[in-house]
């Protein structure tokens, strides 16, 4: 089993609709969890940083961390074109493990 | 501040050759990443290092080096390149600290082995 799964997709939306995109992960030992978000060609930027279990909000995005199923999800609310890019899941452990792991990847389309 | 920096962005290397992607990070961050990124195959970890003298291997190590003289610089040697390694390389550093660990990752590296 891999360490952290992710659906690759692709997955297409009409504007406006909500989206949602998950990662499952394997070792308990991750306590930071992270949603990247990639334009093509471009570099990862951070968009949502958790630590532990619970909801973040932060605008139309909000992440959530569910430790005892192992399960994070990244929620788009209002979603708009420019929001098109592929999604990233990152978890990283503390106290010992120092490699930040990343899922493949969801390539977003939001059709306007 | 110019955060992540990666040289060169575009290279073409013929088999066999060698080369050095740079990385330099101004953040006084003290790790730093090194990746590779394939079509549909997300992020997998090359080398990594802790702080200036520290490296350690990631998930797909083989056919590089690393080395860590500086806390700023941690540069990526191919040696004798490969088709296999045909793909875009991306620098991260992040600063370890309870508060939060951003991580900031340089614009890319694309290499195309021929």
């Amino acid at each position: 089993q891999k360490e952290v799964e992710q659906d690759p997709g692709p997955l297409s939306v009409p504007e406006g609709a909500i989206v949602s995109l998950n990662c499952t992960y394997s070792n308990s030992a991750f306590q930071y969890f992270m949603w990247y978000r990639q334009y093509s060609r471009k570099g990862p930027e951070l968009l949502m940083y958790t630590y532990s279990s619970g909801n973040k909000e932060d605008g139309r995005f909000t992440a959530q961390v569910d430790k005892s199923s192992k399960y994070i999800s990244l929620f788009i609310r209002d979603s708009q074109p420019s929001d098109s890019a592929t999604y990233l899941c990152a978890m990283l452990g503390q106290g010992g493990s120092e490699k930040l792991v990343f899922g493949k990847g969801t390539k977003l389309t939001v059709n306007p | 501040n110019a955060g992540v920096t990666q040289t060169p962005k575009f290279r073409i290397l013929k088999i066999g050759q060698s080369m050095t992607l740079q990385c330099t990070q101004d953040m006084n961050h003290n790790y730093m990443y090194w990746y590779r990124q394939d079509p549909g195959m997300g992020l997998k970890l090359i080398y990594y290092s802790v702080g200036a003298g520290i490296t350690d291997k990631g998930e797909v190590p083989n056919g590089y080096n690393v080395s860590r003289s500086t806390t700023e610089d941690f540069p990526l040697r191919l040696e004798l390149a490969a088709p296999s390694q045909t793909s875009v390389y991306f620098c991260a550093s992040r600063r370890h600290s309870n508060s939060g660990n951003t991580i900031y990752f340089g614009e890319g590296s694309w290499l195309t082995v021929v």
